[in-house]
């Protein structure tokens, strides 16, 4: 089955400054990647997904890159704001009949004022 | 919509007790999935559900664990005999059957077992 390293497990960043959060999976024939935010006492929510057939997406403040090759794939936040603080998962989809995703760890991203 | 619905919120039980969590998903949804978020293991896919039909539950940790869904708008998910190591967030998310690959997740019930 599929496996998902995600890093780093904490991540403290200025108000302002950029945020990336990384994550490798180990099934290549993984071809959807999404990103989820979950703020405390909530369920995650999707910010962002990527296909495998695109190599990079961006809304607003975030962007998506993937890595087919290397099997990894990042999230970049830029000019953080203290809303941004929450933990976030990244997960991938394995191509095929499944619909279910794996997730990775996690990153307690916490933006400080 | 109101978005997926879980109940209870909080569920504070004895060992050895029956626990029953609920969810509602986003009426025309054709997913269902159950989850168990713990600081140890993340969050773990348990079961989910096709038009009402369990496809995967590989992710039960033991027979104790049980899943229903009787209905497109139901679903619960049940513990007998509860046991301390069980203590954890269990979320509930729904999707639909075409289009993106989105799974809406419910608040999630914390369930503390004493």
């Amino acid at each position: 089955g599929e496996n998902v390293e995600q890093h780093p497990s904490t991540l403290s960043v200025q108000e302002g400054d950029s945020a990336v959060i990384k994550c490798t999976y180990s099934d290549s024939a993984s071809n959807y990647f999404p990103w989820y935010k979950q703020e405390l006492g909530k369920g995650p929510q999707l910010i962002i997904d990527i296909r495998s057939n695109v190599g990079e997406k961006k809304d607003q403040r975030i962007a998506v890159t993937l890595n087919k090759t290397a099997k990894h794939f990042s999230l970049h936040i830029t000019e953080t704001q203290p809303e941004d603080s929450a933990v976030y998962f990244c997960a991938a989809r394995q191509a095929g009949s499944a619909r279910q995703l794996t997730f990775g760890s996690g990153t307690q991203l916490t933006v400080l004022p | 919509d109101a978005g997926v619905i879980q109940s209870p919120r909080h569920e504070v039980t004895e060992m050895g007790q029956e626990v029953t969590l609920r969810c509602k998903p986003i009426s025309g949804h054709d997913y269902l999935f159950w989850y168990r978020q713990t600081m140890m293991r993340g969050l773990e896919l348990l079961i989910y559900f096709n038009n009402n039909v369990p496809i995967d539950d590989s992710g039960m940790p033991e027979d104790r664990f049980s899943a229903k869904m009787p209905n497109a708008s139901f679903s619960t998910l049940k513990i007998q005999p509860s046991e301390p190591r069980d203590s954890a967030v269990y979320f509930c998310a729904s999707r639909t059957g075409t289009g993106r690959d989105i799974q809406y997740f419910g608040a999630g019930t914390r369930l503390s077992v004493l």
